[in-house]
């Protein structure tokens, strides 16, 4: 079961601009959360975000969360190289109470 | 602090044949989690332990699949007898309690001939 979808599925941006992914969720959230995963590696955990706050950030990333509309986004600025991975969004809570489910993830590619 | 250990890195093996998987989470962390990852996708759970407790094994296919958590410490997840439908990777991951970070190990893939 994947509670999330990643939107887009695969993006391709040059160095140094932003890179804007989005999750939608199905149901009620405790907590969303933002992983990366480098080819053939394991995944990365990026920031969290309470179903009770609004915005988030961490370095280069700035993550929103919007209950509303059971959606948020991530957003990466100034992209390098490095930041090519896949991004997943996993939620907990509502009908899957504990259970951090994962969302199919986003495909970033950012060419130097 | 080392992290989350996992081997083998990779497994080959004809299907029907079984094959094991061991994981060695962050010193400390209670909770211990087995996903399995298809190509393409999110990772799916399959079973969380919370100290040796299986808290959480509803995805878990229980015909072929087992998992253990002896002492509340290292895991091992086995497949017996294993199917073509069965490659994939397969990640563990540690974490304090269950709301909140979730540790992953690099994951073990597994590909059924």
């Amino acid at each position: 079961s994947q509670q999330g979808e990643e939107d887009p599925q695969a993006l391709s941006i040059q160095e140094g601009e932003n890179a804007t992914m989005n999750c939608s969720y199905k149901t009620s959230i405790n907590n969303l959360q933002w992983y990366r995963q480098n080819s053939g590696r394991g995944l990365v955990h990026l920031i969290l975000i309470r179903s009770n706050e609004r915005e988030k950030h961490s370095g280069r990333l700035r993550v929103t969360l919007d209950t509303s509309k059971k959606s948020s986004s991530l957003l990466i600025t100034a992209s390098r190289a490095a930041d090519t991975a896949s991004y997943f969004c996993a939620t907990d809570g509502g009908e899957y109470g504990n259970k951090l489910v994962f969302g199919a993830g986003t495909i970033l590619r950012v060419k130097s | 602090e080392a992290g989350v250990v996992q081997s083998p890195r990779y497994k080959i093996i004809e299907k029907k044949q079984p094959v094991a998987f061991w994981c060695n989470p962050i010193s400390g962390h209670n909770t211990l989690y087995w996903y399995l990852q298809n190509l393409g996708q999110g990772p799916e759970l399959l079973i969380r332990y919370e100290n040796e407790e299986a808290v959480d094994d509803s995805q878990l296919p229980k015909d072929r699949f087992s998992a253990e958590r002896l002492k509340g410490v290292d895991s091992t997840l086995k497949i017996q007898p294993a199917e073509l439908g069965d490659s994939a990777v397969y990640l563990c991951a540690s974490s304090l309690g269950f709301a909140g970070e979730l540790f992953f190990g690099e994951g073990s893939r597994l590909t059924v001939l």
